[in-house]
């Protein structure tokens, strides 16, 4: 089946710094993808959603500006959370779409502490 | 816009007991229905989607869902769980027209006990 990955699997960075965060589509290309964060024992969250070449799609509450996507080609997309802080600590998901609506498929996720 | 509800956050049941974990769905218009099974510290896996046809889907790990129309339902049933199938279960619906909005429920947490 399809694969998604996501590097790093976990990071621990400083307050006030910034991290990147990569998702890539192995197989296949990806039109679309997505952005989830999810806390501990809770379910995941869409922050956003973003097209190849075009500027991704924030959802209510999330800044646009802390949270910077980037979906460069069909098989890449990043998320930098810029000026970390510890209430960014969390669990982030990407997932990856083709061409076909229905067949999203997740990445392994990253952790993310910021002390 | 649609969502889901998860009825029960947890679910403790023995080893080769059957197990059914119950999603309510709400939306006005038509939908796909998803089961997604998370380990921990893991990302998403597809256990089964409902897109159209057959209301009985069957997925990977012996599990199976029913499209239940007229109570907004879609039930994961298995008739008999291992150690192995302990994790979170995630029912997700987007609506057909709109793919790029997926809402995932609470989760349910299955716990299998020797």
């Amino acid at each position: 089946g399809a694969v998604v990955s996501q590097h790093p699997s976990w990071v621990i960075c400083k307050s006030g710094t910034s991290v990147k965060i990569e998702c890539r589509s192995l197989d296949f290309q990806a039109t679309t993808m997505f952005w989830y964060r999810q806390f501990p024992k809770q379910s995941l969250m869409l922050m956003a959603t973003s097209n190849e070449g075009s500027k991704a799609t924030y959802e209510q509450g999330v800044e646009k500006d802390k949270f910077l996507i980037n979906h460069a080609s069909l098989t890449l997309s990043t998320l930098t959370v810029t000026s970390a802080h510890p209430e960014d600590s969390s669990f982030y998901i990407c997932s990856a779409r083709d061409r076909l609506p229905t067949k999203q498929y997740f990445g392994p996720g990253t952790r993310l502490t910021v002390t | 816009a649609q969502s889901v509800t998860q009825l029960d956050s947890q679910v403790p049941v023995f080893e080769e007991a059957p197990v059914e974990l119950r999603c309510n769905y709400s939306s006005s218009v038509s939908v796909y229905l998803f089961w997604y099974v998370q380990y921990p510290n893991q990302g998403l896996q597809l256990l089964l989607k409902y897109l159209s046809g057959s209301t009985l889907v069957k997925g990977i790990n012996g599990f199976e869902a029913e499209f239940n129309k007229s109570q907004t339902s879609f039930h994961l049933r298995k008739p008999s769980v291992h150690i192995s199938d302990t994790a979170e279960y995630f029912c997700a619906v987007t609506e057909t027209h709109n793919n790029n909005d997926m809402r995932f429920g609470a989760g349910t947490r299955l716990t299998v006990k020797p």
